[in-house]
């Protein structure tokens, strides 16, 4: 039964650094396929793509907000950690950690989601 | 930077057929995905690779890919349908790009 659960502070300050933790079971990201990856949503808009860290370590990241975010990730844990400088008040969202398998060169779809964290970014 | 774009909404009566397209800035076009989210829920899976579904996903959702645009189809609405809909895919990068959504509503 896979699972992931995010973790991390449900308020910030602006100007702050936010770390986000996934803790997943039911896989293994030392498999070869397995990846994580990291999503938001601002209350009442659409989704957004942060993130995602597969397998071989390999990392990729938003264009618009790569300057600021760091995935990474402690296989022995079954953890994804997601760091995000300079928070903003228009960071403030529900940030969600979702499984992706890549199998023949193609990604499977984010098949396995998290419940969510809503993250407020205010003084 | 690629962007992904569907009507902002869509409705039908229960029975009918739902299409929802999106459509790619440009060429070339990754596969597409297909996610359902209803109000305070984490978003479904519904499709993916264009037109592949799920276990457990009902077979009246559907997925088709035309040049540089993909339509979601839900043939035989029933009122549990009724959420958002958010296609996904990915640019040359690696860089996943979602559609702005389309709330559907069963009238």
């Amino acid at each position: 039964q896979v699972t992931l659960r995010e973790s991390g502070p449900a308020l910030v300050k602006p100007t702050q650094t936010l770390t986000l933790t996934c803790t997943f079971s039911g896989f293994s990201l030392s498999t070869s396929g397995m990846c994580v990856s990291w999503i938001r949503q601002p209350p009442g808009k659409a989704l957004e793509w942060l993130a995602l860290i597969d397998w071989d370590d390999d990392k990729y990241y938003s264009t618009s907000l790569k300057t600021r975010l760091t995935i990474s990730k402690d296989t022995s844990k079954n953890q994804v950690v997601l760091t995000m400088t300079n928070m903003d008040p228009v960071d403030t969202a529900t940030y969600y950690c979702a499984r992706i398998i890549r199998s023949g060169g193609y990604y499977d779809g984010f098949d396995y989601w998290g419940q969510g964290t809503l993250v407020t970014v205010s003084s | 930077s690629y962007e992904l774009t569907q009507p902002p909404s869509v409705s039908v009566s229960p029975g009918q057929t739902a299409r929802i397209t999106c459509s790619a800035d440009a060429l070339p076009k990754q596969y597409a995905y297909w996610y359902q989210q209803k109000p305070g829920q984490a978003p479904v899976l519904v499709i993916y690779k264009d037109s592949e579904r799920p276990s457990g996903i009902p077979e009246r959702f559907s997925g088709s890919s035309s040049g540089t645009t993909v339509t979601l189809t839900i043939s035989g609405v029933q009122a549990e349908d009724e959420a958002d809909y958010y296609c996904q895919s990915a640019d040359s990068s690696g860089s996943w790009v979602f559609g702005g959504g389309t709330k559907l509503t069963v009238l």
